[in-house]
C-alpha cells in the first residue's frame, strides 16, 4: 500500500547550523508534499509544502526539494533557531483525500 | 481565525466503555478527518468524510465508527474501547487549493487540539 518513510526519526543540531529531514513516497501517483510542524503539547500546522510539478521551494528559513525520479524530497531549515525545536512530519497526498505521513522527526535545537 | 475544535482534551475510560469524540469546524470545509497519533507511528488515517452522512475507512479503521450528520460535526465512535486504543486522536478538516492549470488540488489540512484517551 501506500508509504511514506521518512529519516532520520530524531536530529539534535547546534543553534545556527542547518537540518535536513529526508523523506521516501511510495505511490508515484502523488503529486502534493506538505510538510507539518508540531510543537510540543499543540496541533499539527503546516509549514510549506510542494507541488509534483516544482522541484524547489523556499520560505525564508526552510525550503523543500522534491525529485520525482527518486520520489524523494526533504525539507532544509537554514541558520535554526531553539524555536525550531518541534516534531516535524511529511506527507504525500495522490489527491484521493488520503494524506500519508511519516513517522516524523524529533528535532532539538540545542543553544 | 479558523478553527477545528476537539470537545475533549483528555479523557479516561474503562475497557469495553463506549466512547464519543466530537470534533467541530468553522470553516465550511467538505472533508473531515480523524487521524490516531502514536510515538514512532506519525498520524495514521482512521475514518474521513467527503460530504455530510459519507464515510470512508482510512487505514486502521477497525474498533473505530464514524458519524457525518453535519457538515461541521465529524464525531469518532469507539463502540467498546480497549487498552490499545489509548492514544491521541486529532481531528482535521480540509479544503482543496487548486493551482491554475492543475486538476487536482492540495489537500491543506488544518487540525484539532488533539484528545487524548486513556483506556484502563
Amino acid at each position: 500500500g501506500e508509504n511514506v518513510e521518512q529519516h532520520p526519526s530524531t536530529l539534535s543540531v547546534q543553534e545556527g547550523d542547518s537540518a535536513v529531514i529526508k523523506c521516501t513516497y511510495s505511490d508515484s501517483a502523488s503529486n502534493y508534499f506538505p510538510w507539518y510542524k508540531q510543537e510540543l503539547g499543540k496541533r499539527p500546522q503546516l509549514i510549506i509544502d510542494i507541488r509534483s510539478n516544482v522541484g524547489e521551494k523556499k520560505d525564508q528559513r526552510i525550503a523543500v526539494t522534491l525529485n520525482k525520479t527518486a520520489k524523494h524530497f526533504s525539507l532544509h531549515i537554514t541558520e535554526t533557531q531553539p524555536e525550531d525545536s518541534a516534531v516535524y512530519f511529511c506527507a504525500a497526498f495522490t489527491g484521493g483525500f488520503k494524506t500519508i505521513f511519516g513517522a516524523g522527526t524529533r528535532l532539538f535545537v540545542k543553544a | 481565525d479558523v478553527k477545528v475544535t476537539q470537545s475533549s482534551r483528555y479523557l479516561v475510560k474503562r475497557t469495553g466503555e463506549k466512547v464519543f469524540l466530537e470534533c467541530v469546524q468553522d470553516m465550511d470545509h467538505e472533508n473531515m478527518f480523524w487521524y490516531r497519533q502514536d510515538p514512532g507511528l506519525g498520524l495514521r488515517l482512521i475514518y474521513f468524510s467527503y460530504d455530510v452522512k459519507m464515510k470512508e475507512k482510512g487505514d486502521i479503521p477497525e474498533g473505530y465508527s464514524v458519524s457525518r450528520e453535519k457538515k461541521e460535526r465529524f464525531s469518532l465512535i469507539l463502540e467498546s474501547a480497549s487498552t490499545n486504543q489509548t492514544s491521541m486522536y486529532l481531528c482535521a478538516s480540509s479544503y482543496y487549493r487548486s493551482t491554475s492549470g492543475i486538476s487536482s488540488g492540495a489537500n491543506v489540512l488544518t487540525f484539532g487540539a488533539g484528545s487524548r484517551l486513556t483506556v484502563l
